[in-house]
């Protein structure tokens, strides 16, 4: 069965102080991973894409990584702005389509 | 383009009236998904068509619940009777579907919907 797991389900850190969020993975022919953000009262915006063991994407202070059972998004020097709640979903074909599963976030509180 | 769009944005209703949820997902994208979103399950999938044509709707929970796309830019997602146990935030998304890449999907801002 397909399964997305992340961790911390909750995560404080202090302005400047690095941290990493975790999402392992179990599905069938993976069609890649994705990272989004949500803010409060907003839909989850799309980060990142990876496709393949080994593939690293950066968007300022945030990079994300994959291996073949989990991705971690990897937030160095964080700021306050960079609360939200960090949601990991893979895809995979169905029916000649995708389906995307997501986990149920880890939501990140930076402090001043 | 203006992204996903949904509406309305806030719903209140009794228990056992019907609500209807609509969606006009990006132009150029096939698929197009609903989810539920409460803070104990996370974000689930209720439906999800392509090519306006229901793929799976194994996650829509009871037969209250039911889901159209009559065309490309157009769906809804109807509740018959809504229960309290309904009031959850509506998330709509659409993505293009197939391809090796842009396989990403985009949401809408939900609709946040409470049955009293």
């Amino acid at each position: 069965e397909d399964q997305v797991t992340q961790s911390p389900e909750a995560l404080r850190l202090q302005e400047g102080e690095s941290s990493s969020l975790n999402c392992s993975y179990t599905v069938s022919g993976l069609r890649g991973l994705f990272w989004y953000r949500q803010d409060p009262g907003k839909g989850p915006e799309f980060l990142f894409t990876l496709y393949s063991a080994g593939e690293e994407k950066e968007k300022e202070r945030l990079k994300a990584t994959l291996t073949k059972k989990e991705s971690f998004l990897h937030i160095t020097a964080p700021k306050p702005e960079d609360s939200a709640t960090y949601l990991c979903a893979v895809a995979r074909i169905t029916s000649g389509t995708y389906k995307y599963i997501f986990g149920t976030g880890t939501r990140l509180k930076v402090l001043a | 383009d203006a992204g996903v769009i949904q509406s309305p944005r806030h719903e209140v209703t009794e228990m056992g009236q019907e609500v209807t949820l609509r969606c006009k997902p990006i132009s150029g994208h096939n698929s197009l998904f609903w989810y539920r979103q409460t803070m104990m399950r996370g974000l689930e999938l209720l439906i999800y068509f392509n090519n306006n044509v229901p793929i799976d709707d194994s996650g829509m929970p009871e037969d209250r619940f039911s889901a159209k796309m009559p065309n490309a830019s157009f769906s809804t997602l109807k509740i018959q009777p809504s229960e309290p146990r309904d009031s959850a935030v509506y998330f709509c998304a659409s993505s293009l579907g197939w391809g090796r890449e842009n396989t990403e999907a985009f949401f809408g801002q939900g609709t946040r919907l409470t049955v009293v």
